[in-house]
């Protein structure tokens, strides 16, 4: 089973400044990653799949990036409304699909 | 639209079994590789089970032997049947579609539902 670790556990980042979040693979997952956006009391969202690639409508400030085992998330400009938990997900070896603790990205 | 919407969740005493339901609409399931995600209150995403297009299906170590995930064609139905609960099941169920690029070769989970809370307790 490949074991995703994510870090920070907590982010606090002013408005408008950048927010970087990291996630590792306890093996390589080339880029087949994922990261999803959840907000309280919602279903996660898709934002990001083969570790660089927006979804439909995420907004161009959100990007990902890395391969193998390390992989980043970035918010280049945080907004109030980016206040949530963020997860990234491997799809490179499964069953099983395993995902990261998740990252809680908070207003400063 | 896709539409993705799960029932069947409650309060259930340990060593019960419940059916979890989820009603697809704007996708056909059995065209569809179909999973449930859990998510244990105040806790992270874990995969519980898949089922493809053709009809395989796949389990997490934590749920094999328990979970049942299944599909009615007829009634654009994906169903997940759970038996001997324990506390540690207690979590909000999402049905989710599993989807792939058209290269075949980057996945992702595209559609969620709202989720279906289950909770295992005497």
């Amino acid at each position: 089973e490949i074991v995703m670790t994510q870090s920070p556990a907590t982010l606090s980042v002013f408005p408008g400044e950048r927010a970087t979040l990291s996630c590792r693979a306890s093996q390589s997952v080339r880029t087949n990653l994922a990261w999803y956006q959840q907000k309280p009391g919602q279903a996660p969202r898709l934002l990001i799949y083969g570790a660089s690639t927006r979804a439909t409508g995420i907004p161009a400030r959100f990007s990902g990036s890395g391969s193998g085992t390390e992989f980043t998330l970035t918010i280049s400009s945080l907004q109030s409304e980016d206040v949530a938990v963020y997860y990234c997900q491997q799809f490179n070896d499964w069953p099983p699909l395993t995902f990261g603790g998740g990252t809680k990205v908070e207003i400063k | 639209d896709v539409q993705l919407v799960e029932s069947g969740g409650g309060l259930i005493q340990p060593g019960g079994s419940l059916r979890l339901s989820c009603a697809a609409s704007g996708l056909t399931v059995s065209s569809n590789y179909l999973t449930w995600v859990r998510q244990a209150p105040g806790k992270g995403l874990e995969w519980v089970s898949l089922i493809y297009s053709d009809g395989s299906t796949y389990y997490a170590d934590s749920v094999k032997g328990q979970f049942t995930i299944s599909r009615d064609n007829s009634k654009n139905m994906v169903y997940l049947q759970m038996n001997s609960l324990r506390a540690e099941d207690t979590a909000v169920y999402y049905c989710v579609r599993l989807q792939f690029d058209p290269s075949g070769f980057y996945f992702y989970f595209d559609y969620w539902g709202q989720g279906t809370l289950v909770a295992v307790s005497s």
